[in-house]
């Protein structure tokens, strides 16, 4: 089956900074990569997708970019601000539609 | 359009004890998935339902199942409830029958066993 390892599991970055979120998957049939965030006692919400016939998607502040030939996909936020806080998740489908998560990364905006 | 519907939201069961939670898809979405959620693991795939079939099922033991009514709401049970069972579950819906769409969340239902 498929895995996605995320790394880093933690980020610290001061208001304003840019931040990077890094995940890899196995299987090279996967061919959809959501990104997903989930707020402190709140439900994971998806805040850009990829699917694996575009190598980057920009959606203001927020980016991801795809390189299917590494098996790797990174989310990049611009800007980075408190309310950017939370656990970020990033996923690769396996199967109709099956979701393989990454681990998590908790992201933390100082102001 | 109301959201996935999970309930109950907070429950607290004890060891060997079985628990039914339920989830109510967004009107005209035909999948749900389930998941769980545990501070170790992020988010495990428990299985996924589509027009009342089980279309795939994850890495877990037979203690948990589930099903979809024709309506599309969806159940799954745990039985001989373990202490390790503790967790967030959570409930997604997709509108896409052929996979890659987007998934939409519930709030959960908190298990707790003790």
């Amino acid at each position: 089956g498929e895995n996605v390892e995320q790394h880093p599991s933690t980020l610290s970055v001061q208001e304003g900074d840019s931040a990077v979120i890094k995940c890899t998957y196995s299987d090279s049939a996967s061919n959809y990569f959501p990104w997903y965030k989930q707020e402190l006692g709140k439900r994971p919400q998806l805040i850009i997708d990829i699917r694996s016939n575009v190598g980057e998607k920009k959606d203001q502040r927020i980016a991801v970019t795809l390189n299917k030939t590494a098996k790797h996909f990174s989310l990049h936020i611009t800007e980075t601000q408190p309310e950017d806080s939370a656990v970020y998740f990033c996923a690769a489908i396996e199967g109709y539609s099956t979701l393989t998560f990454g681990k998590g990364t908790m992201l933390l905006v100082s102001p | 359009k109301a959201g996935v519907t999970q309930t109950p939201r907070y429950l607290i069961k004890t060891r060997g004890q079985q628990v039914t939670l339920s989830c109510s898809p967004i009107s005209g979405h035909r999948s749900v998935s389930w998941y769980q959620q545990t501070p170790g693991q992020g988010l495990q795939f428990l299985f996924e339902y589509f027009s009342e079939t089980q279309r795939n099922k994850g890495n877990f033991p037979g203690r948990f199942s589930g099903r979809q009514f024709s309506n599309s709401r969806s159940e799954m049970n745990v039985s001989t409830l373990e202490l390790g069972d503790s967790a967030l579950y959570l409930c997604a819906s997709s509108s896409a029958g052929e996979g890659t769409g987007e998934l939409f969340f519930g709030e959960g239902s908190r298990l707790t066993v003790l």
